[in-house]
């Protein structure tokens, strides 16, 4: 059975950092895509980051250079480093296996169960 | 970026009605295209890949089609359980993008 579950979240000051943690049982991290899609409270989805199997990384620009996403594979768990963190950016943070393959994202199937960050001073 | 634009963004519908949900792409993006269902407190579930492809296990009322610019997600027959809100994804670009999402209410 598949399982996605992250950690790290809560809440921390404008300007703080957190590191989210997704530790993934029933897929092995390095050989597929690992993506983190955030949910600000009642709006929609919108995607963060992926790692492919290569460990080559794409990001959006609302997070480049402050968002880092990576992995550690003898613990076959995918992280999201975020420094410099703004209001803007509390969300429920999910991280989800991408389908993709070779330098091709795609979608998602399977999600954790999300973990949320609060940005407030 | 790939602007995805969801209509409607909400749809309240009868046990059995048939409904559809369009999702346009700001740039064609072949069929580069997902649809999620998403109910509250709870991680998105894919219904639909590359347009048109049911996912496992996902009941086939659910249907999707399009090509380009414009796909939809049709439900043939609403059930009970279809409540919730639905979004498109595009992958044929980075920033992968979502629609803004149409919630469906069951009447």
């Amino acid at each position: 059975e598949v399982q996605l579950v992250e950690s790290g979240g809560g809440m921390v000051q404008p300007g703080g950092s957190l590191r989210l943690s997704c530790e993934v049982s029933g897929l092995t991290v390095s050989d597929i895509y690992m993506t983190w899609v955030r949910q600000a409270p009642g709006k929609g989805l919108e995607w963060v980051s992926v790692i492919n199997s290569a460990g080559r990384t794409w990001s959006a620009d609302s997070v480049k250079d402050r968002f880092t996403i990576s992995r550690d594979n003898s613990k076959n768990t995918v992280y999201l480093q975020m420094n410099n963190l703004r209001d803007e950016d509390t969300a429920v943070y999910y991280c989800a296996r991408d389908m993709g393959w070779g330098s091709t994202a795609s979608w998602c199937d399977y999600w954790g169960q999300g973990t949320l960050v609060t940005v407030s001073s | 970026d790939t602007q995805m634009t969801q209509s409607p963004s909400f749809v309240s519908a009868s046990v059995g009605d048939r409904v559809t949900i369009t999702c346009r792409a700001s740039q064609g993006i072949s069929n580069w295209l997902a649809w999620y269902q998403q109910k509250p407190g709870k991680a998105p579930k894919l219904l639909i890949y590359a347009a048109s492809t049911l996912q496992s296990g996902v009941p086939s009322r659910f249907s999707g089609s399009g090509f380009g610019t414009d796909f939809t997600l049709t439900i043939s027959s609403l059930k009970p359980e279809d409540f919730g809100n639905y979004y498109c994804q595009q992958a044929k670009y980075f920033p992968l993008t979502f629609g803004g999402g149409t919630k469906v209410e069951i009447k």
